[in-house]
């Protein structure tokens, strides 16, 4: 099946530092989400970009498809950007789920 | 749109017993999924459905596991004799159809004891 890599696991920054979490895919995909975790579990979509950039607020995001991969760009990080964030991309023919990194554990501190 | 919701949040429960989970999609999201995930890893898929069909189910699913979505609304996913190594988050999501943005919900965290 599709290998997901998340890069890097874990990343320390100071308020308004800026960051670059990157995810890199192993085959061609038909959908990539960007998601954070927050403190409770839940799965908060940041992103569905199978292709191109957008952006929302502090955050953008690009994916290459071609070259099987994508960025999360994090600007003026905030306390409240903490948690973990994944990437999950859902392969082409008829494999309909999600396959998930595993993860990259943001901490912002004061 | 009250988002996908799952109940209940928490389950703690004895080796050996039966649990059962809900999940209500998104209204008019055709497509369900069960994913679990344990403590620091990603999330991994379990099993999907397409209105009631269930079509596809992940070697995880163990035949102490069975899911299933009647009449292509709320689906329940049941674990039979429960292992501690079950214990896990168990998360479901919801998408309008094929190729479109998946949204999850709160999740069912399992502790067996």
């Amino acid at each position: 099946g599709i290998q997901v890599e998340q890069s890097p696991p874990d990343l320390i920054l100071q308020e308004g530092a800026n960051s670059t979490l990157r995810c890199n895919f192993s085959d061609s995909v038909n959908n990539l989400q960007w998601f954070h975790q927050n403190p409770w579990g839940q799965l908060i979509n940041l992103f569905y970009i199978p292709s191109g950039t957008k952006q929302n607020g502090r955050l953008s995001a690009t994916t290459v498809a071609t070259e099987r991969y994508s960025l999360l760009y994090i600007s003026s990080s905030q306390t409240t950007d903490s948690g973990v964030y994944f990437c999950a991309v859902e392969g082409g023919g008829s494999n309909y789920k999600l396959t998930f990194g595993k993860g990259t554990l943001l901490t912002v501190n004061p | 749109d009250t988002g996908v919701s799952q109940n209940p949040r928490h389950k703690i429960t004895k080796r050996g017993q039966n649990v059962t989970f809900r999940c209500d999609p998104i209204s008019e999201h055709n497509r369900l999924y069960w994913y679990r995930q344990t403590l620091g890893q990603g999330p991994e898929f379990l099993t999907y459905f397409q209105n009631e069909a269930q079509l596809e189910k992940s070697r995880l699913l163990s035949d102490r596991f069975s899911a299933e979505r009647p009449k292509g609304s709320f689906s329940t996913l049941e674990i039979q004799r429960t292992e501690q190594g079950d214990s896990a988050m168990y998360l479901c999501a919801s998408s309008l159809e094929v190729r479109t943005e998946a949204f999850f919900g709160q999740g069912t965290r399992l502790t067996v004891v």
